[in-house]
């Protein structure tokens, strides 16, 4: 258990839909990394927060937003679901921003399922 | 850009070693990590290289070399339960200090 809590553990919605993944950081961490990991992209950085400010982007579309909240839990919007959205969720939490030994530990996941 | 290179899937025997080598080019560096995932769950923490020699960690080993963009992670006296994905993650300070993570290798150990 590396302390990241992520919920909903599955989510089954239709495309069109809006759907929000909910992450809590481990106890102490300021930054907040949402990853994407479909069969056949490998794991995608999405963003990434640092005590409630957005720190760097990655190849998130428009349709996704996230934001961190001042108790540090962060959550991720999904919007215009379409089936190639369909993927497990990572959330991850360091100390830092990101420099040196800062590790990122990740949460359980959430398997998106768009139908 | 980051292009981060890892065979795709290697297959080994339990009690034996396997070797799992990486290549990176990034337009920077600032450390090497390695992740164990096994199929459906969260990726976990196993190494950090940051400067060029030898990381032992039990069973598990890794190695860099930066000069090269190479490391490699070593798995020793195999168990079943190492059966697995491993992926490489490089951070680059000129991207935002970012990971980015190879495709990752499947480990399947046989018995």
């Amino acid at each position: 258990d590396s302390g990241v809590t992520q919920t909903p553990k599955h989510l089954i919605t239709a495309t069109g839909q809006r759907v929000t993944l909910r992450c809590s950081p481990r106890s102490g961490d300021l930054s907040v990394y949402w990853y994407q990991q479909s069969l056949d992209q490998g794991l995608q950085f999405l963003i990434q927060y640092y005590n409630g400010e957005e720190r760097a982007k990655g190849n998130i579309l428009e349709r996704f937003s996230a934001q961190q909240f001042p108790d540090l839990h962060s959550e991720l919007n999904l919007s215009s679901l379409e089936l190639g959205d369909s993927a497990l969720y990572f959330c991850a939490s360091s100390v830092l921003a990101g420099g040196s030994t800062d590790t990122q530990y990740f949460g359980p996941g959430t398997r998106l399922t768009v139908l | 850009g980051q292009n981060i290179d890892q065979p795709t899937e290697m297959t080994a025997t339990e009690g034996a070693i396997v070797q799992i080598n990486c290549t990176y080019q990034t337009s920077g560096f600032n450390g090497l990590f390695w992740y164990q995932q096994h199929a459906g769950e969260a990726p976990t923490f196993l190494s950090y290289n940051v400067l060029d020699g030898l990381e032992e960690k039990g069973r598990f080993s890794s190695f860099l070399s930066r000069s090269k963009g190479y490391s490699y992670l070593l798995l020793k006296e195999l168990q079943m339960k190492d059966s697995a994905s491993y992926l490489c993650a490089v951070r680059d300070p000129y991207n935002d200090y970012k990971l980015s993570f190879g495709a990752g290798t499947t480990v399947t150990v046989r018995a």
